[in-house]
């Protein structure tokens, strides 16, 4: 089983629209989370970083939160554009180690 | 931030043949690059580990003997798929670590490999 699950796996919306993407994982011990945007054929791109100690980070119109506690990320995207149709994928990185464990990614199609 | 180049974008050879893939950090110094390889709708998958001036480190499943790395500066990696087939046909990544952040991996743009 993936220590990195990510919800939906794929999902279409509306252009303007917004849409909240999941992330739940078990790694541990934890350092960091991250979510990447990966643009078909591209190499992932960070979009934000967050630590045990941060709740919300926002980058633009994207909006990562964290719920150390309960080992859950979110990443908000606000307003949609034609240019987020993108794999989202968040990747918990593991204390000691700075191992890197990825989720298997959400496919977001923005529609005009 | 940092800047990581792959070289090149895209291949295409034969059954057979050896591909080398060069992976380079423009503006830091990579003490650490990592070797991925993506197949469609799935995500990345580390294939190996490597650091400057030694060996690289695999992954589970992954064949050293296949797949050659050399490290051989701060701001170079290559990969060698040797004798490659059909079904080493993937979309190969690599990052670096360094510089002034030594926790954050940067991503190459990737290199799509095709095997006729």
């Amino acid at each position: 089983k993936n220590q990195v699950e990510q919800s939906p796996q794929s999902l279409i919306i509306l252009e303007g629209k917004n849409c909240t993407l999941q992330c739940n994982y078990t790694v541990s011990p934890f350092s960091n989370l991250r979510w990447y945007k990966q643009d078909t054929g591209r190499g992932p791109v960070s979009l934000t970083i967050m630590t045990f100690s941060e709740n919300t980070k926002s980058n633009g119109r994207y909006t990562a939160t964290l719920d150390a506690d309960t080992k859950q990320s979110s990443l908000h995207i606000t307003a949609s554009q034609l240019s987020d149709s993108a794999s989202y994928i968040c990747v918990v990185i593991k204390a000691a180690g700075n191992k890197l464990t990825f989720g298997g990614g959400t496919r977001v199609l923005v529609k005009p | 931030g940092a800047v990581v180049s792959q070289h090149p974008s895209w291949v295409i050879c034969k059954s057979g043949t050896s591909v080398k893939i060069e992976c380079r950090s423009l503006d830091f110094q990579a003490t650490t690059m990592f070797w991925y390889r993506q197949f469609p709708k799935q995500s990345l998958m580390l294939m190996a580990t490597s650091n400057e001036g030694s060996k690289a480190t695999y992954e589970q499943g992954v064949e050293k003997d296949k797949f050659l790395i050399n490290h051989a500066s701060l701001t170079l990696s290559t990969l060698t798929v040797t004798s490659a087939h059909p079904e080493d046909s993937s979309f190969y990544i690599c990052s670096a670590r360094g510089g002034r952040e030594q926790e954050t991996q940067y991503f190459g743009p990737g290199t799509r490999l095709l095997v006729l």
